[in-house]
């Protein structure tokens, strides 16, 4: 069936630091990708998608690129700030899907 | 525009007791989501519906029941309510083909 695999949480970064969190799933067909973003006490936002391959999703300094060869779609963020701090959980949509299915999410927390 | 909008944002509630979590949106969205989310953890799929008067079993349904009798209108009912449903409840919904909008959910203790 149809699954994502997130890398383990909790990644801890210094301010200014490189990010990837890396995604893979498994679907039928050619799913749209997104990244969501979940803050402290707060409900998940959409952060970037992605609905064809080799589209990149871009969005407060965040990119993830939808790479159909190797089924992923890694988040990468060039210089992360405290504010970054969060979960972020990658939620592929297989198309025709009513159930929509996320996992365990990655925390980020990044210290000053 | 509103989004969607789940009340109450607390509740305690005491074991055997009922209640209902309401959630209505305001986006014409015919896709409708109930998850939980238990502290560290990722979400879990409840129920979910995919128009006024259809709903399915997600994951984890035991101890849950939904309807959907108009296309704005999600709620969520606990029956006997038990310690292991202390959890955050997140209602959302989505068109057809695209991104989920989220509630800003319900933190519900069971004691």
């Amino acid at each position: 069936g149809d699954s994502v695999t997130q890398m383990e949480g909790p990644v801890t970064l210094s301010e200014e630091a490189f990010l990837t969190i890396n995604c893979t799933y498994t679907a039928t067909g050619y799913p749209s990708l997104f990244w969501y973003v979940q803050y402290p006490g707060e409900g998940l936002q959409l952060l970037l998608k992605a609905t064809k391959a080799d589209d990149k999703g871009s969005n407060k300094g965040f990119e993830a690129t939808y790479r159909k060869e190797t089924t992923s779609f890694h988040l990468e963020k060039g210089s992360v700030q405290v504010s970054d701090s969060a979960v972020y959980f990658c939620a592929p949509l297989p198309s025709g899907t009513y159930k929509y299915i996320f996992g365990t999410g990655t925390r980020l927390k990044v210290l000053a | 525009n509103a989004g969607v909008t789940q009340t109450p944002k607390f509740r305690i509630l005491k074991i055997g007791q009922s209640m209902t979590l309401q959630c209505t949106q305001d986006m014409n969205h015919n896709y409708m989501y109930w998850y939980r989310q238990d502290p560290g953890m990722g979400l879990k799929l409840i129920y979910y519906s995919v128009g006024a008067g259809i709903t399915d079993k997600g994951e984890v349904p035991n101890g849950y029941n939904v309807s959907r009798s108009t296309t704005e209108d999600f709620p969520l009912r606990l029956e006997l309510a038990a310690p292991s449903q202390t959890s955050v409840y997140f209602c959302a919904s989505r068109p057809q083909s695209t991104e989920a909008f989220f509630g800003q959910g319900t933190r519900l203790t069971v004691v």
